[in-house]
């Protein structure tokens, strides 16, 4: 069984370029949230993903945008990136209709880090 | 807003003593309560949840916790500490203006450290 697979898994960027992350969620699940964790801080939410629509968004800039595929995988992409943009990002899913209160499996992240 | 604190940046305990790491939280309405853990340069795993029933709630890796409503309070505990259960572990609560959505909002985690 498959649980959440992301690439890459390290990253080096400059100043403004663009970025693009991927995730596969894990088999089964059909929704998939991405969240920014800080060095020294707890993940923050970025966005969810689920019938191929953006379903709720984070307090993040309009430089962060998603898509989903029909196959239920994800990307997250990043434009102009900035120094603060250095972090790891890391990919959840979930099945929708089994109720809100149920765990988000993570993937191990990208290290995305901003030169 | 909803909101959980954790406030011990850092535990430290001898392995085969209990552990105890705390997480207070804010919420409106009733709390879905979750525990992760994260290993270095790993993902999040999922350990133990709180939604409804008994207040002691157990999960993985011998771990279990504590949900107490009028401290507003889910700590995390173990009986016996392992050197291997040292990692990083994030206490978190659904959002509850989420509508539709599970979304996660973190404390700023705990830094267990058990010592052989």
């Amino acid at each position: 069984d498959a649980g959440v697979t992301q690439s890459p898994t390290h990253l080096i960027k400059t100043r403004g370029q663009q970025v693009t992350l991927r995730c596969s969620p894990k088999s089964g699940h059909d929704t998939v949230s991405w969240y920014q964790q800080a060095l020294g801080q707890g993940p923050q939410f970025i966005f969810q993903y689920y019938e191929e629509e953006e379903r709720q968004r984070g307090n993040f800039p309009d430089r962060f945008s998603g898509h989903q595929f029909p196959n239920y995988s994800s990307e997250l992409n990043v434009n102009a990136l900035l120094l603060g943009d250095s972090a790891l990002y890391l990919c959840a899913s979930s099945l929708n209709g089994q109720g809100s209160n149920q765990p988000q499996h993570f993937g191990d992240g990208t290290r995305l880090s901003i030169l | 807003a909803q909101s959980v604190a954790q406030p011990e940046d850092q535990v430290n305990v001898a392995e085969g003593n209990p552990l105890t790491v705390k997480c207070t939280y804010s919420v409106s309405g009733n709390p879905y309560l979750f525990w992760y853990v994260q290993y270095p340069n790993r993902g999040l795993q999922f350990l133990l949840k709180y939604i409804t029933g008994d207040n002691l709630v157990k999960g993985s890796y011998g771990f279990e916790a504590e949900f107490n409503k009028s401290q507003t309070s889910f700590h995390l505990k173990k009986p016996s500490a392992l050197v291997s259960d040292s990692a990083l572990y994030f206490c978190a609560v659904r959002d509850g203006y989420g509508g539709a959505t599970n979304k996660l909002i973190f404390g700023t985690g705990t830094l267990l450290a058990v010592q052989p």
